[in-house]
């Protein structure tokens, strides 16, 4: 069985510019997770969808950040514009509706310049 | 402010002899626990968890133990592999009334088993 996918691996983008960070989840998979690891720390949530819905957004800065999950299966992850502090790797999860085991993709690492 | 501690940032162990890594937590509403390994460029990997009303969950060379009156859990390898090397996130999560769950991650420890 696949595992999470995440492209691109690697992106390296200038102060200001728009990125984008794509998720396929595991099939049948429900939930769907966004995180964000920043060197030397765990991951932290920023978005967590069921299906097609935002059920917990609290953590996400929607002053540039934005997320969605069309047709409940890929995701985007959008900052636009970056700045410095966002570099770090985001990472994709996703898991069954009861979990509690969450999958993890490899992560994009962004390095803002 | 953390909810999840682990405070050594690394750990050297000789190769065949056990590993424990330690966990400390603050909410007493976590409902699950977990460990992760994640080796350089790659996601975190799920490797064992324990639900809060259990003691102990063993699966081949991991056990998890949990305290909860010490709010404590650590992760137990025997024996101790150098493929075992990696970082070791503690994770945990609080039960929502959807049921589903959002992780809490503490900072990891680097595990070096020495050949």
């Amino acid at each position: 069985e696949a595992g999470v996918v995440q492209s691109p691996r690697y992106k390296i983008i200038e102060k200001k510019q728009p990125v984008a960070f794509w998720c396929n989840p595991i099939s049948g998979h429900n939930t769907l997770y966004w995180y964000r690891q920043n060197l030397g720390q765990g991951p932290e949530l920023l978005i967590r969808y069921e299906n097609e819905e935002a059920v917990d957004d609290s953590q996400l800065p929607k002053d540039r950040f934005s997320a969605e999950r069309l047709k409940g299966v890929d995701s985007t992850l959008k900052i636009q514009p970056a700045e410095l502090g966002d570099s770090a790797v985001y990472l994709c999860a996703s898991s069954l509706r009861d979990g509690p085991a969450q999958y993890f993709g490899p992560g994009t690492r962004l390095t803002v310049l | 402010d953390q909810q999840v501690k682990q405070n050594s940032p690394s750990l050297s162990v000789q190769e065949g002899r056990i590993s424990i890594l330690n966990c400390d937590y603050t909410n007493s509403m976590f409902d699950y626990f977990l460990w992760y390994k994640k080796y350089p460029a790659e996601g975190p990997t799920f490797l064992i968890s324990i639900s809060s009303i259990k003691d102990k969950n063993e699966d081949g060379r991991f056990t998890v133990f949990l305290n909860k009156s010490a709010k404590h859990l650590s992760l137990h390898i025997v024996p101790s592999q150098p493929g075992d090397s990696a970082v070791y996130f503690c994770a945990a999560s609080p039960r929502d009334q959807t049921g589903a769950n959002n992780l809490f991650f503490g900072t990891g420890t680097r595990l070096t088993v020495i050949p």
